[in-house]
Parts: C-alpha cells; sequence; structure tokens
C-alpha cells in the first residue's frame, strides 16, 4: 500500500460545479496536510494545509480532514477553467522523520 | 522576489556523462530538499539536509550525490547519467524540516533527458 494515495483520474467537472478531491494515508501518526495544484508543466503551488480535524475554508477552497478515517479531502467550489489542474496531496507525519510524503495526483478538468 | 531558483531549466545528457543541477533560496530558509517527478509517480524525495552542513537521504537516493555549500544552495550531481534518471527534477526548501505544517516552496524544476 502506497502511503499516501489519490484517484489520479482525470476527473471532469462542468464550470461551476463542486469538484471533489480525495486522498488517503497510510501513517496514523501524519500530523499535518497540504494540497498542492501543479499546472501542466509548472512547478507545484500551495494552495490549503490543514491539521485539525474538521474542514477549512480559503475562499472556493475547503479542505477537510478526518484523521479517524485517515482521509483528507479538497472542495473546490464554482469550478472555473482555470481550475484544470493536478493537485498533489501531501502527508508530513513522525513515521516519515517530518518530511512530506506526496501522493501521485489527482488530474481535474473543468470543461466550460 | 526570487523564491527558489533553479538552474539550467532544461538539459539534454548523453548516458555516462556528469552534471550538477544547481538550486539556490533567497527565503534565508534552514532546510532545502530535491525532487524528482515521473509520470504517474507524484514527487520522490532524492535528499534534503535540513540545516546547513547536514544532509540525508530521501526515498530514491540512489545514483545522486548533494552539497549543502552554504544556507542558501543545494546542488544535486549526476555522476553518470543513466536513461532511468530522465525526469523532471524539482528544488524546494522550508523554514525547518521537521516543523508541524511548515510547507514547502518550489522551484520551477528542470526538465533533464537522457539518451
Amino acid at each position: 500500500q502506497k502511503e499516501v494515495e489519490q484517484n489520479s483520474g482525470p476527473l471532469s467537472v462542468p464550470e461551476g460545479a463542486i469538484a471533489s478531491l480525495n486522498c488517503t494515508y497510510s501513517d496514523r501518526g501524519s500530523q499535518s496536510f497540504f494540497w498542492y495544484r501543479q499546472y501542466s508543466g509548472k512547478s507545484p503551488e500551495l494552495i490549503m494545509f490543514i491539521y485539525s480535524n474538521g474542514d477549512k475554508e480559503d475562499g472556493r477552497f475547503t479542505a477537510q480532514l478526518n484523521k479517524a478515517s485517515q482521509y483528507v479531502s479538497l472542495l473546490i467550489r464554482d469550478s472555473q477553467p482555470s481550475d484544470s489542474a493536478t493537485y498533489l496531496c501531501a502527508v508530513r507525519g513522525d513515521n516519515q522523520g517530518g518530511k512530506l510524503i506526496f501522493g501521485q495526483g489527482t488530474e481535474l478538468s473543468v470543461k466550460p | 522576489n526570487a523564491g527558489v531558483t533553479q538552474t539550467p531549466k532544461f538539459q539534454v545528457l548523453k548516458t555516462g556523462q556528469s552534471m550538477t543541477l544547481q538550486c539556490a533560496q533567497d527565503m534565508n530558509h534552514n532546510s532545502m530538499y530535491w525532487y524528482r517527478q515521473d509520470p504517474g509517480m507524484g514527487l520522490r524525495l532524492i535528499y534534503y539536509s535540513a540545516s546547513e552542513g547536514t544532509t540525508d537521504k530521501g526515498e530514491v537516493p540512489n545514483g545522486y550525490n548533494v552539497s549543502r555549500l552554504n544556507k542558501r544552495e543545494f546542488s544535486l550531481r549526476l555522476e553518470s547519467a543513466a536513461p532511468s534518471q530522465t525526469s523532471v527534477y524539482f528544488c524546494a526548501s522550508s523554514e525547518e524540516v521537521f516543523l508541524t505544517g511548515e510547507p514547502q516552496h518550489f522551484g520551477d524544476g528542470t526538465r533533464l533527458s537522457i539518451l
């Protein structure tokens, strides 16, 4: 089992819809969770991070964390074509010596 | 506002050649990292440096060496390039490697092809 798993997609949603991206992780000691967005041919850029169970909202983005079930999700409301990118989930925990472990990414396509 | 700067941006090598990828950050971060990214594999950590003067292996260190030249610079060297090292290489930095919640800031990447 991979330490951090994401559905590689592509996930296709119509413009204006809610896009839901999911990530599961294996290390129960994981402490912090990050979502990076990566446009094709570009570097990853941080869009959200979350440490505590529950929801964290930032504009159109909501990160959700459930440590008991070991999953973290990213919701994008009112999806725009400019949101089309690969979304990388990254997890930091004690078992990795504090290092970030990345999932393989989910490709999102928002259709006009 | 440069952030993390990587050079070169593109490079083509022949099998067996050596080269060094350069990375510099201007954010006064203590920790720096080298990743490689292959299709469908996400980002995999090659080496990292928690602080100036220290380096440690990541998930895929074989075939690479690193040097933390000073607080700003962290270089990655391929001594004898192999086609399996064809990839996109990203350098990143953060305040501290072990600080919970500390995000990493990435450079623009080096696209390396080995023939």
